[in-house]
């Protein structure tokens, strides 16, 4: 499985877009990128999935470069319940697909 | 918005006790999963299940523990013989095809004393 890194924690503000960028550099032709979220006492919560370029739900934006080595997630104009950890994940889909979590990036919005 | 569930929130046990946590995965999934996280620690994956069968299970998963779909609607985890360290959040999640796209429930906390 290809190893993540990405920052420990990140500061934001309310109403800031934070781009949050994952490294993912022996990223394989079928490996799929996944972010989840997670609250403190919750599970984790599925936010984005992509393969390539970019992909965009109602919550949040992520974009992969061409060589597929890195991966930024992108939450537009936060709020103090988006404080939470955030876990870039980059795994094949096959039978048995079985997320891996590193450690993840503590997001903390101030007012 | 359909959800997964979870029962009991909270379980406490004494070691050497057999536990069963229980889980109602989204009604159209076929894919399941059970996933714990220690305090401060990383969530970590236990086993995956398809199809009435484990597709796969991690180092944690030994002899002691034990999944179960026994009707069409709950996923079970067992531990047969709890250990001081088996005290962590148990997540269940569930999804509809083998993707990175999984559903979690909102974990039992085990506590073994």
């Amino acid at each position: 499985l290809a190893k993540t890194t990405q920052p420990i924690s990140m500061d934001s503000y309310e109403g800031q877009e934070v781009n949050i960028t994952c490294s993912h550099n022996n990223i394989a032709t079928n490996d799929y990128i996944t972010w989840y979220q997670q609250f403190p006492s919750q599970g984790p919560r599925f936010i984005i999935q992509g393969y390539k370029t970019k992909v965009t739900n109602e919550v949040a934006s992520l974009f992969i470069p061409a060589d597929r080595k890195s991966s930024t997630l992108s939450l537009p104009r936060v709020s103090l319940s988006d404080t939470a950890v955030y876990y870039c994940l980059v795994a094949p889909m096959d039978s048995s697909y079985k997320l891996i979590f590193g450690s993840g990036t503590r997001l903390l919005v101030r007012p | 918005e359909p959800e997964v569930t979870q029962t009991p929130s909270h379980q406490v046990t004494q070691m050497g006790q057999e536990v069963i946590l229980r889980c109602v995965p989204i009604s159209n999934h076929l894919y399941f999963y059970w996933y714990r996280q220690i305090l401060g620690q990383k969530v970590e994956f236990l086993v995956s299940f398809y199809n009435n069968e484990i597709s796969e299970k991690s180092e944690i998963f030994d002899d002691q523990f034990s999944v179960e779909r026994p009707d069409g609607s709950n996923f079970t985890l067992k531990i047969r013989s709890t250990k001081l360290e088996d005290s962590a959040m148990y997540f269940c999640a569930s999804s509809r095809l083998p993707t990175g796209e999984q559903y979690f429930g909102p974990g039992t906390r085990l506590t073994v004393t």
